[in-house]
Order: structure tokens, then sequence, then C-alpha cells
């Protein structure tokens, strides 16, 4: 089964804070995702990841940024934190199965910003 | 531009009674369509999906849905709710080669006694 493991499932930090979220998948996926989710929105992208080093903005990257040094690890960034950002936010990596790309998701953090 | 729309936020279904979440979305070629199930506090499990052969796909947990294209739709059906069912439920499509997906809003499911 393929495992996508987010380090914290709740977190809660102050305005102004920089806050790292970790996300690592243990099936030698190529792309990986971090979305936002809220009540109401779905899930927005923020940024995905096709490689190593490589990204790419998703659909709300404001406020945010990434990494991936390694293929099984891509971390959000909240540079500053701000109450805005309070949210639950997924991670999620992906693979073609038979030419079709499939995304299988982390638990979720829950982040608070205070 | 791509869009899903799932145009129920909320639905209360009774156990045992059927249950069917509508899902209806905007792209130019073939979907690749997708239903995710939500439990509370956890992360996104893949029912099941479709992108192409048949138009009316199985699932897990019991759950199939099927594809119309003339109705741009990708319902979502269940015979017989029970009660481990209620979850959040998102409809999604696949937007590009590199596997981005656009999600509906969600639907929530609450099953009564």
């Amino acid at each position: 089964d393929v495992k996508v493991t987010q380090s914290s499932r709740y977190l809660v930090k102050r305005t102004g804070e920089k806050v790292f979220l970790e996300c690592v998948q243990d099936m030698d996926h190529e792309n990986m995702f971090w979305y936002r989710q809220d009540p109401g929105l779905g899930l927005r992208l923020i940024y995905f990841s096709y490689d190593v080093k490589m990204k790419e903005k998703g659909d709300i990257p404001e406020g945010y940024s990434v990494s991936r040094e390694k293929k099984e690890r891509f971390s959000l960034i909240l540079e500053s934190a701000s109450t805005n950002q309070t949210s639950m936010y997924l991670c999620a990596s992906s693979a073609l199965d038979r030419g079709l790309n499939i995304q299988y998701f982390g638990a979720g953090t829950r982040l608070s910003v205070l | 531009a791509q869009s899903v729309t799932q145009p129920d936020i909320h639905i209360t279904v009774s156990e045992g009674a059927s249950l069917e979440l509508r899902c209806n979305y905007s792209y130019g070629a073939t979907p690749y369509l997708f239903w995710y199930v939500q439990s509370p506090g956890q992360g996104l499990q893949l029912l099941l999906k479709y992108f192409s052969g048949d138009t009316l796909v199985q699932g897990i947990k019991g759950f199939e849905a099927e594809f119309k294209r003339s109705q741009s739709s990708f319902n979502l059906r269940k015979p017989s709710v029970h009660w481990s069912d209620a979850a959040e439920y998102f409809c999604a499509v696949a937007t590009d080669s590199w596997g981005k997906f656009q999600f509906g809003a969600g639907t929530q499911v609450v099953v009564t006694p």
C-alpha cells in the first residue's frame, strides 16, 4: 500500500513564526502536491513538484514556499505565518498507473495560527 | 478552464437508504474523473476512478459511479448506506499530464439511524 506520512496531525503556531510542514512518501512517486482544505472551498492546490528540486505554483501559492531536496520528501513552508493560514493542509503523491495519475493522500495537518 | 461542481453541500440519509451524490464537470477533452472520501480527521481515500471504457465503474465500500458525457456528470451511488459512510465526499477531475486535479467543494453526508 502507498503510504504518505505527514509529520504532524496538529500544530499551533503564533503569527509571524516560520512554519515547516513535512510530507514523506514511500512509493518512489515522482509527483507530490500540497493542498489546503477549507470548509465550502474543497481542496485548493498550493504547490506541486514533479521531480527533485522542481516545483510549480498551484492556484494559491502566496505566502507559501516549498522544498524538495529528496524524491520522497516534500516540505511546505510558511515564511511568516498569519491567521488566515489557519487551515487543514493535505499532502499527496502520485505516479502513473496504466496511463493515469492517481493521487494518494496523507492524513493531513491541522494548523492553527494564533 | 476546468471546473468541478458538487451541487449538494450537505445530504442527510437514513441508514439502509440509497445515496446519490452529484458531480458535474467542465472539461474540454475526455476527462479522467475520481471520487474520494474523507472520514472525520482523516486524509482522502480513493473510492473509484474513470478514464475510459465502461461508463459504470465500481469502487470500494460498495460504491459505484456513472459517467454521462452528454450531461457532463459523474454521479456517485450506493444502494444501501451504512453508518460508517458518514463522511465528506469529493469529486475530482485530472486537468493535465502532470496529474494535477481540480476538486469540487465536497458533499458532507450525514447518516441517521
